[in-house]
């Protein structure tokens, strides 16, 4: 079954650091993933996404992630963070049902980002 | 235009009441879904709309009723809940089963 996996549960990290979040899937053929932000009590923002081609996808707020096959990742990486980027971070492949498709989330990463 | 709105933001209810949850999409998708989210949980799927007709319903218990009356609108029926049921209620819509989902804010729901 198709799945998703985000190793890291909680991440803290200091304005203007870097910041890499793992996002590891488990799928048979080409994967749609994607990165959605959430913010305390809000919805889901999409950051982006990856269907096909270059494997280095730009995002917003400044996030981009790379799709490798080789290692089955796609992580999220942001040169450098601000403060308002403290959110949960959920990785997510669309997963076949037969006769539909669903979206499968990983259990989210928790970023703090301290001044 | 990306939006998915939701109404209410918030509801309280009793265990014996009847309420319904709102969502509306004006993008032209196709696909509409409720979501479930427990505190510190990522989004769990509850039902999936597909040109207005149920295609995915991941064996959600019956006191919570979905309906689609058109490709704009998606309600979510609630009644007899449980205290277990209070949880962030999110809905997104896609232009089909496989594209982007774009979610709604939530209504935020405690059931007493």
């Amino acid at each position: 079954a198709q799945s998703v996996t985000q190793p890291d549960i909680h991440i803290t990290v200091s304005e203007g650091a870097s910041l890499e979040l793992r996002c590891n899937y488990s799928y048979g053929a080409t994967p749609y993933l994607f990165w959605y932000v959430q913010s305390p009590g809000q919805g889901l923002q999409l950051l982006l996404k990856y269907f096909s081609g270059d494997t280095l996808v730009q995002g917003i707020k400044g996030f981009e992630a790379e799709f490798k096959r080789s290692q089955s990742s796609f992580n999220l990486r942001k040169p450098s963070v601000h403060w308002s980027d403290a959110a949960e971070y959920f990785c997510a492949v669309v997963t076949n049902t037969g006769t539909a498709s669903k979206l499968t989330f990983g259990t989210g990463t928790r970023l703090q980002v301290t001044l | 235009d990306t939006e998915v709105t939701q109404t209410p933001k918030h509801l309280v209810m009793g265990m014996t009441n009847k309420k319904s949850l709102k969502c509306e999409q004006h993008m032209g998708h196709r696909a509409m879904y409720w979501y479930k989210q427990k505190a510190k949980k990522p989004p769990e799927l509850m039902f999936v709309y597909s040109y207005e007709k149920l295609s995915i319903n991941e064996s959600v218990p019956s006191r919570f009723s979905p309906e689609c009356p058109n490709s704009s609108l998606l309600n979510l029926h609630l009644h007899a809940l449980q205290p277990e049921d209070s949880a962030l209620y999110l809905c997104a819509s896609s232009w089909g089963p496989r594209e982007t989902q774009y979610f709604g804010p939530g209504t935020r729901l405690l059931v007493l």
